[in-house]
């Protein structure tokens, strides 16, 4: 099993709808992150925590929001999809600073 | 604020010829620097990372990168391309604050031909 989990795979919405994508970690790592990725521009920090009650916002988190449900589980949502949402969203996990990041395989979301 | 800027969106290279990915920092000199690969339909990987207790870093297969303080560069090297490396590749470097955010470079998107 993978040790960070992403679901769904592939999500495809409308405008105007809420999701949300979910991530756990089997890693027993405190840090976690969402990024979303889009053609040209490498990966952004939506979001990252760095324990269930420490949630901070990245370069981008406008239209988003977080949920640190457990050490586990880091979950993004969308209140209103909008069509520029539409990214590749990738869940990582890291042990400290400095150390490497541990990637999902990644959500693709497109939002009609 | 730490940025990071890799040079050349698309690098296409034939199999056995050498690779050489680019990738510049900010002038302040961050305290890790990372090479991340994204092979189709896949999470990002770690290449390798720079910590300053060598300019050289070696990573997995067959990749290193060279830290260079006068030129804030870090580029990414392979002696010989196989058509595996094909991927996405991207660096990376930890944000100023203590916090252990990583800030990506736009990513190079390595072409191997037969």
């Amino acid at each position: 099993d993978a040790d960070v989990t992403q679901t769904p795979r592939n999500r495809i919405t409308k405008t105007g709808k809420r999701i949300m994508l979910e991530c756990s970690q089997t890693k027993g790592h405190d840090r976690m992150y969402w990024y979303r990725q889009d053609p040209g521009l490498g990966l952004r920090l939506i979001y990252y925590s760095f324990d269930v009650k420490d949630i901070n916002k990245g370069e981008i988190s406008d239209g988003y929001s977080v949920s640190r449900q457990a050490q586990a589980k880091f979950s993004l949502s969308l209140e209103s999809a909008i069509p520029n949402q539409t990214a590749l969203y990738f869940c990582a996990t890291s042990v400290r600073e400095g150390e490497k990041l541990f990637f999902g395989s990644g959500t693709q979301l497109s939002v009609l | 604020a730490q940025s990071v800027t890799q040079l050349g969106s698309h690098v296409s290279v034939s199999e056995g010829a050498l690779v050489l990915l680019r990738c510049n920092y900010s002038s302040s000199v961050p305290p890790y620097l990372f090479w991340y690969v994204q092979y189709p339909n896949q999470g990002l990987q770690l290449l390798l990372k720079y910590t300053s207790a060598a300019t050289l870093v070696k990573g997995i297969n067959g990749f290193e990168a060279e830290f260079k303080k006068s030129e804030t560069s870090f580029h990414l090297t392979k002696p010989s391309a196989h058509m595996s490396d094909a991927a996405e590749y991207f660096c990376a470097v930890t944000s100023s604050s203590n916090t252990g955010k990583l800030i990506f470079g736009q990513g190079t998107t390595l072409q191997v031909k037969p």
